[in-house]
Protein backbone atom coordinates (compact mmCIF):
# COMPACT_ATOMS: atom_id res chain seq x y z
CA UNK A 1 0.00 0.00 0.00
CA UNK A 2 1.09 3.42 -0.01
CA UNK A 3 0.32 6.40 2.41
CA UNK A 4 -0.19 9.95 0.60
CA UNK A 5 -0.32 13.12 2.78
CA UNK A 6 -1.22 16.20 1.29
CA UNK A 7 -0.92 19.99 2.29
CA UNK A 8 -2.90 22.21 2.54
CA UNK A 9 -6.03 19.89 3.38
CA UNK A 10 -8.05 23.24 2.80
CA UNK A 11 -8.06 26.56 1.78
CA UNK A 12 -10.05 29.65 0.75
CA UNK A 13 -8.34 31.89 -1.58
CA UNK A 14 -8.80 34.83 -3.63
CA UNK A 15 -9.06 35.09 -7.41
CA UNK A 16 -6.12 36.26 -9.38
CA UNK A 17 -3.86 34.92 -6.68
CA UNK A 18 -2.08 31.46 -7.34
CA UNK A 19 -1.81 27.99 -4.51
CA UNK A 20 0.49 25.43 -4.59
CA UNK A 21 -0.75 22.05 -2.73
CA UNK A 22 1.75 19.37 -1.99
CA UNK A 23 2.03 15.84 -2.04
CA UNK A 24 4.00 13.39 -0.26
CA UNK A 25 4.27 9.78 -0.44
CA UNK A 26 5.79 7.21 2.35
CA UNK A 27 7.61 5.04 -0.45
CA UNK A 28 9.12 5.39 -3.56
CA UNK A 29 6.71 5.30 -6.16
CA UNK A 30 7.31 5.96 -10.37
CA UNK A 31 3.48 7.25 -11.52
CA UNK A 32 2.38 9.90 -9.41
CA UNK A 33 -1.17 11.43 -10.63
CA UNK A 34 -3.23 14.63 -9.94
CA UNK A 35 -7.19 14.76 -10.38
CA UNK A 36 -9.51 16.86 -9.87
CA UNK A 37 -12.98 16.65 -8.32
CA UNK A 38 -15.52 19.54 -8.89
CA UNK A 39 -18.48 19.94 -6.39
CA UNK A 40 -20.96 16.85 -7.60
CA UNK A 41 -18.68 15.71 -10.42
CA UNK A 42 -16.29 12.93 -11.11
CA UNK A 43 -13.23 13.40 -10.68
CA UNK A 44 -11.28 13.93 -13.67
CA UNK A 45 -7.18 13.39 -14.31
CA UNK A 46 -4.92 16.48 -14.31
CA UNK A 47 -2.05 15.37 -15.49
CA UNK A 48 1.01 12.97 -15.02
CA UNK A 49 3.70 14.30 -12.72
CA UNK A 50 7.05 12.65 -14.65
CA UNK A 51 10.12 12.61 -12.24
CA UNK A 52 12.90 14.38 -13.72
CA UNK A 53 10.47 15.42 -16.95
CA UNK A 54 8.07 17.88 -18.00
CA UNK A 55 4.46 16.18 -16.59
CA UNK A 56 1.89 14.60 -19.63
CA UNK A 57 -1.44 16.82 -19.40
CA UNK A 58 -4.57 15.65 -20.60
CA UNK A 59 -7.04 17.34 -22.84
CA UNK A 60 -8.07 20.93 -21.80
CA UNK A 61 -5.54 21.58 -18.84
CA UNK A 62 -2.36 23.00 -19.27
CA UNK A 63 1.01 23.84 -17.92
CA UNK A 64 0.72 27.39 -17.66
CA UNK A 65 -2.87 26.60 -15.45
CA UNK A 66 -1.51 23.58 -13.65
CA UNK A 67 2.25 24.28 -13.35
CA UNK A 68 3.69 20.87 -11.58
CA UNK A 69 6.96 19.77 -10.06
CA UNK A 70 8.07 16.05 -9.38
CA UNK A 71 11.75 17.07 -8.03
CA UNK A 72 11.98 13.22 -6.37
CA UNK A 73 10.40 9.78 -6.42
CA UNK A 74 8.23 10.51 -3.35
CA UNK A 75 7.05 14.12 -3.75
CA UNK A 76 5.08 16.33 -6.37
CA UNK A 77 3.46 19.81 -5.97
CA UNK A 78 0.40 21.29 -8.30
CA UNK A 79 -0.02 24.97 -8.15
CA UNK A 80 -3.48 26.21 -9.45
CA UNK A 81 -3.04 29.34 -11.52
CA UNK A 82 -4.31 33.05 -11.43
CA UNK A 83 -7.18 31.13 -9.83
CA UNK A 84 -11.01 31.71 -10.68
CA UNK A 85 -14.29 30.76 -8.75
CA UNK A 86 -13.95 27.68 -11.50
CA UNK A 87 -11.20 26.59 -9.60
CA UNK A 88 -12.78 25.61 -7.00
CA UNK A 89 -12.62 21.70 -6.41
CA UNK A 90 -11.08 18.80 -4.89
CA UNK A 91 -7.64 18.54 -5.83
CA UNK A 92 -6.24 14.97 -5.30
CA UNK A 93 -3.12 13.29 -5.78
CA UNK A 94 -2.79 9.84 -6.95
CA UNK A 95 0.10 7.51 -6.94
CA UNK A 96 0.47 3.65 -8.81
CA UNK A 97 2.42 0.66 -7.22
CA UNK A 98 3.33 -2.36 -8.75
CA UNK A 99 0.87 -4.88 -6.95
CA UNK A 100 1.53 -8.27 -8.50
CA UNK A 101 1.61 -7.88 -11.95
CA UNK A 102 -0.60 -5.16 -12.03
CA UNK A 103 -0.71 -1.33 -10.89
CA UNK A 104 -2.95 -0.30 -7.99
CA UNK A 105 -3.76 3.44 -7.56
CA UNK A 106 -4.20 4.95 -3.98
CA UNK A 107 -5.02 8.37 -3.13
CA UNK A 108 -4.55 11.33 -1.05
CA UNK A 109 -7.20 12.63 1.52
CA UNK A 110 -7.43 15.78 -1.02
CA UNK A 111 -6.88 19.52 -1.05
CA UNK A 112 -10.34 21.37 -0.92
CA UNK A 113 -9.93 24.20 -2.81
CA UNK A 114 -12.30 27.34 -2.59
CA UNK A 115 -12.00 30.29 -4.72
CA UNK A 116 -13.75 33.45 -3.85
CA UNK B 1 -14.57 6.98 -25.66
CA UNK B 2 -14.13 5.36 -22.89
CA UNK B 3 -16.84 6.09 -19.78
CA UNK B 4 -18.39 4.93 -17.04
CA UNK B 5 -22.41 5.10 -15.82
CA UNK B 6 -23.48 5.17 -12.46
CA UNK B 7 -26.59 5.35 -10.96
CA UNK B 8 -27.88 8.95 -9.59
CA UNK B 9 -27.50 9.46 -6.10
CA UNK B 10 -28.13 9.88 -3.12
CA UNK B 11 -29.26 6.79 -2.04
CA UNK B 12 -31.14 6.12 1.37
CA UNK B 13 -31.65 2.98 3.07
CA UNK B 14 -32.42 1.60 6.62
CA UNK B 15 -29.54 -0.62 8.49
CA UNK B 16 -29.74 -4.29 7.12
CA UNK B 17 -31.14 -3.28 3.94
CA UNK B 18 -29.90 -4.25 0.61
CA UNK B 19 -27.41 -2.00 -1.58
CA UNK B 20 -27.29 -2.35 -5.45
CA UNK B 21 -25.18 0.66 -7.45
CA UNK B 22 -25.57 0.02 -10.97
CA UNK B 23 -22.57 0.79 -12.84
CA UNK B 24 -22.09 0.16 -16.92
CA UNK B 25 -19.18 1.57 -18.80
CA UNK B 26 -18.50 2.21 -22.66
CA UNK B 27 -14.17 0.97 -23.59
CA UNK B 28 -12.21 -0.20 -26.11
CA UNK B 29 -10.48 -3.22 -25.66
CA UNK B 30 -10.61 -5.09 -21.97
CA UNK B 31 -11.01 -2.82 -19.10
CA UNK B 32 -10.09 -3.72 -15.65
CA UNK B 33 -13.07 -2.45 -13.30
CA UNK B 34 -13.29 -0.87 -9.72
CA UNK B 35 -15.32 0.44 -7.30
CA UNK B 36 -13.60 3.17 -5.17
CA UNK B 37 -15.51 4.62 -2.30
CA UNK B 38 -14.63 7.69 -0.17
CA UNK B 39 -15.74 7.87 3.51
CA UNK B 40 -16.37 11.45 4.80
CA UNK B 41 -13.77 13.65 5.52
CA UNK B 42 -11.25 10.70 3.69
CA UNK B 43 -9.73 9.76 1.08
CA UNK B 44 -10.52 8.02 -1.81
CA UNK B 45 -9.83 4.23 -1.30
CA UNK B 46 -10.15 1.25 -3.35
CA UNK B 47 -13.05 -0.89 -2.58
CA UNK B 48 -12.72 -3.74 -4.89
CA UNK B 49 -11.80 -4.53 -8.40
CA UNK B 50 -12.04 -7.46 -11.40
CA UNK B 51 -9.87 -7.46 -13.93
CA UNK B 52 -11.13 -9.93 -16.78
CA UNK B 53 -15.03 -10.88 -17.57
CA UNK B 54 -16.58 -12.83 -14.74
CA UNK B 55 -14.52 -11.97 -11.91
CA UNK B 56 -15.82 -11.03 -8.54
CA UNK B 57 -14.42 -8.44 -6.72
CA UNK B 58 -15.43 -8.55 -2.94
CA UNK B 59 -14.20 -6.76 0.04
CA UNK B 60 -16.33 -6.24 3.42
CA UNK B 61 -19.33 -7.62 2.33
CA UNK B 62 -19.58 -5.40 -1.09
CA UNK B 63 -19.53 -7.60 -4.32
CA UNK B 64 -19.23 -6.86 -7.67
CA UNK B 65 -19.71 -9.22 -11.04
CA UNK B 66 -17.78 -7.97 -14.18
CA UNK B 67 -20.30 -8.95 -16.94
CA UNK B 68 -18.93 -8.17 -20.15
CA UNK B 69 -22.07 -9.00 -21.79
CA UNK B 70 -23.99 -6.16 -20.09
CA UNK B 71 -20.68 -4.17 -19.74
CA UNK B 72 -21.69 -3.86 -15.85
CA UNK B 73 -20.21 -3.73 -12.54
CA UNK B 74 -22.65 -3.27 -10.59
CA UNK B 75 -21.99 -3.28 -6.95
CA UNK B 76 -24.08 -5.33 -4.12
CA UNK B 77 -23.70 -5.69 -0.32
CA UNK B 78 -26.49 -7.92 1.23
CA UNK B 79 -27.12 -5.88 4.32
CA UNK B 80 -25.73 -2.62 5.26
CA UNK B 81 -24.62 -0.66 8.37
CA UNK B 82 -24.27 3.13 8.89
CA UNK B 83 -21.06 2.59 8.73
CA UNK B 84 -21.31 2.19 5.27
CA UNK B 85 -22.15 5.91 4.51
CA UNK B 86 -19.88 7.37 1.62
CA UNK B 87 -19.73 7.85 -1.71
CA UNK B 88 -19.35 5.33 -4.07
CA UNK B 89 -17.08 5.38 -7.19
CA UNK B 90 -17.17 3.00 -10.42
CA UNK B 91 -13.92 3.43 -12.31
CA UNK B 92 -12.07 1.72 -15.18
CA UNK B 93 -8.59 1.64 -16.38
CA UNK B 94 -7.79 0.13 -20.21
CA UNK B 95 -4.73 -0.57 -19.70
CA UNK B 96 -4.73 -3.83 -18.50
CA UNK B 97 -4.96 -3.62 -14.82
CA UNK B 98 -1.60 -0.98 -15.12
CA UNK B 99 -1.32 2.60 -14.11
CA UNK B 100 -3.18 5.00 -16.62
CA UNK B 101 -6.00 6.85 -16.57
CA UNK B 102 -8.84 6.20 -14.12
CA UNK B 103 -11.83 7.17 -15.61
CA UNK B 104 -14.38 7.87 -12.86
CA UNK B 105 -18.05 8.01 -12.93
CA UNK B 106 -19.78 10.60 -11.37
CA UNK B 107 -19.94 9.01 -7.71
CA UNK B 108 -23.27 7.79 -5.81
CA UNK B 109 -24.03 9.20 -2.30
CA UNK B 110 -25.00 6.58 -0.14
CA UNK B 111 -26.67 7.60 3.58
CA UNK B 112 -27.26 4.26 5.62
CA UNK B 113 -30.39 5.29 8.80
CA UNK B 114 -30.34 3.24 11.74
Amino acid sequence: SAVISQKPSRDICQRGTSLTIQCQVDSQVTMMFWYRQQPGQSLTLIATANQGSEATYESGFVIDKFPISRPNLTFSTLTVSNMSPEDSSIYLCSVAKLTGRRYEQYFGPGTRLTVT
Amino acid sequence: GNSVTQMEGPVTLSEEAFLTINCTYTATGYPSLFWYVQYPGEGLQLLLKATKADDKGSNKGFEATYRKETTSFHLEKGSVQVSDSAVYFCALTTYGGSQGNLIFGKGTKLSVKP
